[in-house]
């Protein structure tokens, strides 16, 4: 199995700021990962695929990096609507995903 | 507009099966793959099971294998799981959920509102 291993589990930051979220991988799992949001009572939304590519509709203020184990998820300015959890999801060998980073406003 | 609604979940007893069942509208059903997923109270996510187009490829989660079975049936549009020897650790928020994967899982593009499942004697 493939262990996705998130960090941190949460955070607070304020309005406008860099969030930054990692996700390390057990094995190389080549750019084989996805990006999830969950708000509180929903289902969770993709908003970046294949590590780095922006789903459709999604705001630019997000986005995604890396490839092999060691990846990163950053909104570049944080937004009130953007408290959730999120979480990193690989493909590479099966489906597992990271145990989530919460997200509030300071 | 895509669609997936999921019933079947409930109360059951440890020990005890349960099928769930989701039905799929707004797009051609036997061309996707699916997945289910669970989250149980205040938890992440764990994906459960995945189906392929007619059924070709069925891959499920390593310490769920034998206990949960996935299948469908294309001419009603639905997408099924069968649940035995299910225990209090069983007790989750069950998601159906479209993969946009044409064999193996890849990821999900529509998820449907879940349906919860509490296993309490």
């Amino acid at each position: 199995d493939i262990q996705m291993t998130q960090s941190p589990s949460s955070l607070s930051a304020s309005v406008g700021d860099r969030v930054t979220i990692t996700c390390q991988a057990s094995q190389d799992i080549s750019n084989y990962l996805n990006w999830y949001q969950q708000k509180p009572g929903k289902a969770p939304k993709v908003l970046i695929y294949d590590a780095s590519n922006l789903q459709t509709g999604v705001p630019l203020r997000f986005s995604g990096s890396g490839s092999g184990t060691h990846f990163t998820f950053t909104i570049s300015s944080l937004q009130p609507e953007d408290v959730a959890t999120y979480y990193c999801q690989q493909y590479e060998d099966l489906v597992s995903f990271g145990g989530g980073t919460t997200v509030a406003i300071k | 507009e895509v669609q997936l609604v999921e019933s079947g979940g409930g109360l059951v007893k440890p020990g005890g099966s349960l099928r769930l069942s989701c039905a799929a509208s707004g797009f051609t059903f036997s061309s996707y793959s699916f997945n289910w997923v669970r989250q149980a109270p205040g938890k992440g996510l764990e994906w459960i099971s995945s189906i392929s187009p007619s059924g070709t490829f069925i891959d499920y989660a390593d310490s769920l294998r034998g206990r949960f079975s996935i299948s469908r049936d294309d001419a009603k549009n639905s997408l099924y799981l069968q649940m035995h020897s299910l225990g209090a650790e069983d007790t989750a928020v069950y998601y159906c959920a479209r993969d946009w994967g044409a064999a193996r899982p890849q990821g999900v593009d529509y998820w449907g509102q879940g349906t919860l499942v509490t296993v309490s004697s």
